[in-house]
């Protein structure tokens, strides 16, 4: 049971790139997160999907597209990195059913950089 | 929009000292969520809490829901090394599942 796994964990972009950050978890959650970190910034949501076959926006959600593929994954895209996207993200995922329905699990991050 | 404020921002202290950490919030809220941080990982899910005035320990940890609904803390008793990291709050929209973190209170402890 590896829980949520993130790839890449590090990552370099030139500005204007594009790429996907993956995300996958075993836990048969049916929510996902993507989260980005920033010093004295905190956590702040980029996009959630309440459960498969939905999407919605975050608190900043511009320069980012998510896709959930399945129940299991959910990947975050950057069209064309800019260097205001560096940063750290987490992916996270929760049941949303039960006594821990609120509870968020968290991934290892992904550090990006773009030059 | 919510507010939430955590203090204090950092903390140095000695090992074997008692730490106290707390989160206010400018809404009332049904959940309350701790988690830790160590350095270059992810969040770990510490306590969380579903009812006002909910006291809840894990190991040296304590965690307690305020009474109003509106405030949390933790208390971390006899520190020790390994408690370094990054302690943030978090509460939770029962209609989406989105937390809502704190800052985080950064924590150095001197052997």
């Amino acid at each position: 049971n590896a829980g949520v796994t993130q790839t890449p964990k590090f990552q370099v972009l030139k500005t204007g790139q594009s790429m996907t950050l993956q995300c996958a978890q075993d836990m048969n959650h049916n929510s996902m997160y993507w989260y980005r970190q920033d010093p004295g910034m905190g956590l702040r949501l980029i996009y959630y999907s309440a459960s498969e076959g939905t999407t919605d926006k975050g608190e900043v959600p511009n320069g980012y597209n998510v896709s959930r593929l399945n129940k299991r994954e959910f990947s975050l895209r950057l069209e064309s990195a800019a260097p205001s996207q560096t940063s750290v993200y987490f992916c996270a995922s929760r049941s949303g059913t039960g006594s821990r329905r609120y509870e968020q699990y968290f991934g290892p991050g992904t550090r990006l950089t773009v030059t | 929009g919510q507010q939430l404020n955590q203090s204090p921002q950092s903390m140095f202290i000695q090992e074997g000292e008692d730490v106290s950490m707390n989160c206010t919030s400018s809404s009332i809220f049904n959940t309350w969520l701790w988690y830790k941080q160590d350095p270059g990982e992810g969040p770990v899910l510490l306590i969380a809490l579903y009812k006002a005035g909910e006291l809840t320990s894990n190991g040296r940890l304590t965690a307690q829901f305020g009474i109003t609904r509106k405030d949390s803390f933790l208390n971390i008793s006899a520190s020790i090394p390994s408690d370094v990291g990054i302690y943030f709050c978090a509460h939770g929209s029962s209609n989406t599942g989105k937390l809502i973190f704190g800052q985080g209170t950064t924590l150095q402890v001197k052997p």
